[in-house]
């Protein structure tokens, strides 16, 4: 168990949909992440957040919008998404981004379909 | 981040030591070697890390060259539940949080 859930594991949702992914880290860290994984392409980081504020956001189109509430809580707003975003999403959280030792924890993932 | 250069798939026997190389030839001084793994369909896990020194934990050993242009990740005694893809990333310095993840090596352990 690494200390970082998502939900939910699996959505599926229409083009025209909007759904919330949910990540929350019980491990006490500040800085979260948000990756992409496509089928057979390597992890894209999307978004970092370290202490609530927004550090990095990878090019990711307006579509994805990211939430963070609080340290312990991210979230990825999904509206009007097209079929090539289909992936499975993953959260990571680690103590912050100190640019010398980053060793993040990975949730599960959520995997998303969109038809 | 330093580009990292892994071979795109292993096999090793159970029981049998895994070695997995990976090529860092534009690492910079700043910079770690980090090693994670990815079992099918979970979220990736580290494993280890290291500047410059050989380290060691509970899941793995790091062997990092004295030029520090390459190094291997070695699972000991590799089980059944070591398949995985296993990522070696060189980061820090000014990449704060950031982990570029490539294709990484499919390790498959075969009975």
């Amino acid at each position: 168990e690494t200390g970082v859930t998502q939900t939910p594991r699996h959505l599926v949702m229409g083009m025209t949909n909007k759904k919330s992914l949910k990540c929350e880290q019980h491990l006490g860290h500040n800085a979260m992440y948000w990756y992409k994984q496509s089928a057979k392409k390597p992890l894209e980081l999307m978004f970092v957040y370290s202490l609530e504020e927004r550090v990095e956001n990878n090019s990711v189109p307006s579509r994805f919008s990211p939430e963070c509430p609080n340290s312990s809580h991210l979230f990825l707003h999904l509206h009007t998404l097209q079929p090539e975003d289909s992936a499975l999403y993953l959260c990571a959280s680690s103590q912050e981004p100190s640019g010398n030792y980053n060793e993040q924890f990975f949730g599960p993932g959520t995997r998303l379909t969109v038809l | 981040d330093a580009k990292t250069t892994q071979p795109p798939s292993m096999d090793c026997a159970e029981g049998r030591a895994a070695n997995l190389p990976c090529n860092h030839s534009t690492i910079s001084g700043n910079e770690y070697v980090y090693w994670y793994r990815q079992i099918h369909s979970q979220g990736p896990q580290y494993i280890i890390h290291g500047l410059k020194n050989n380290e060691t934990n509970e899941m793995a050993s790091l062997i990092i060259t004295e030029d520090r242009k390459s190094s291997t990740l070695i699972l000991p005694h590799a089980t059944l539940r070591d398949t995985a893809v296993y990522y070696c990333i060189a980061a820090g310095g000014t990449s704060y949080g950031k982990l570029t993840f490539g294709q990484g090596t499919i390790l498959t352990v075969h009975p």
